[in-house]
């Protein structure tokens, strides 16, 4: 078990720049999240995967944001056009769904820092 | 609204004491989740206790204690004998049964707490 893999680690870009995030989850685990967090808050949540499904989108994603998950396994995060604003933590966390879903428990990468000047 | 509350924006500790981190909730749901989540400085984000809505009992995992008041919508950690180590984040979550805009799965946290042990 290897856990939840994010790379990279920091990413700095100038404003109008893309970036692309990568999300490697633990093997079998079939939901993935993305998050973003900010300095002095708590996550969250901005879309999830059921395989390779994109099931939901917050509010929270405009337009230049866009992510996939091909073959249901790793997932990347595109933000294009990037803004001041855009600079955050973004955390990938990972599941695997059973029956019950109150108490499934999300393992958290570490995040990819991003840094937009 | 907010649905998770964290009203303690940072703590301090002494080590080998217990120190309580409080959260309160929102929710019209029968049915929730409750999840405690450390974060050190390196980011990554550890699970710590669940509470289940219907659990009659509150939970425990080593030194980590849940304080659950179901009619009161709080959910406090509790840690023992605290460590150098215990210094980080703490975040409180909440999953509804419903879950977010209809979906199941989606954690909600509050915007935590920072926890300093003091040596």
């Amino acid at each position: 078990d290897t856990g939840v893999s994010q790379n990279p680690r920091h990413k700095i870009t100038k404003r109008g720049q893309n970036v692309t995030f990568r999300c490697d989850p633990i093997s079998e685990h079939n939901r993935l999240y993305w998050y973003r967090q900010t300095l002095g808050q708590g996550p969250e949540f901005l879309t999830y995967f059921q395989n390779e499904a994109q099931l939901e989108k917050s509010r929270l994603l405009s337009d230049r944001f866009s992510a996939e998950r091909p073959k249901g396994s790793f997932s990347t995060l595109e933000i294009q056009r990037t803004e001041q604003g855009d600079s955050a933590m973004y955390l990938c966390a990972t599941t695997k769904t059973g029956a019950a879903s109150t108490n499934e428990k999300l393992f958290f990468g570490s995040g990819t820092q991003l840094s937009v000047l | 609204a907010q649905k998770i509350t964290q009203t303690q924006p940072g703590m301090f500790v002494q080590e080998k004491e217990a120190v309580t981190l409080d959260c309160t909730y929102d929710t019209s749901d029968q049915s929730y989740g409750l999840f405690w989540y450390k974060q050190p400085s390196s980011g990554e984000m550890i699970f710590l206790i669940y509470q289940g809505s219907y659990d009659e009992q509150n939970a425990t995992e080593g030194r980590y204690s849940l304080n659950f008041q179901k009619a009161r919508k709080s959910a406090n950690l509790v840690i023992s004998a605290s460590q150098l180590g215990d210094s980080a984040m703490y975040f409180c979550a909440m999953r509804e049964a419903r879950g977010y805009g209809g979906s199941q799965g989606n954690l909600i946290f509050g915007k935590g707490t920072k926890l300093s042990v003091k040596p």
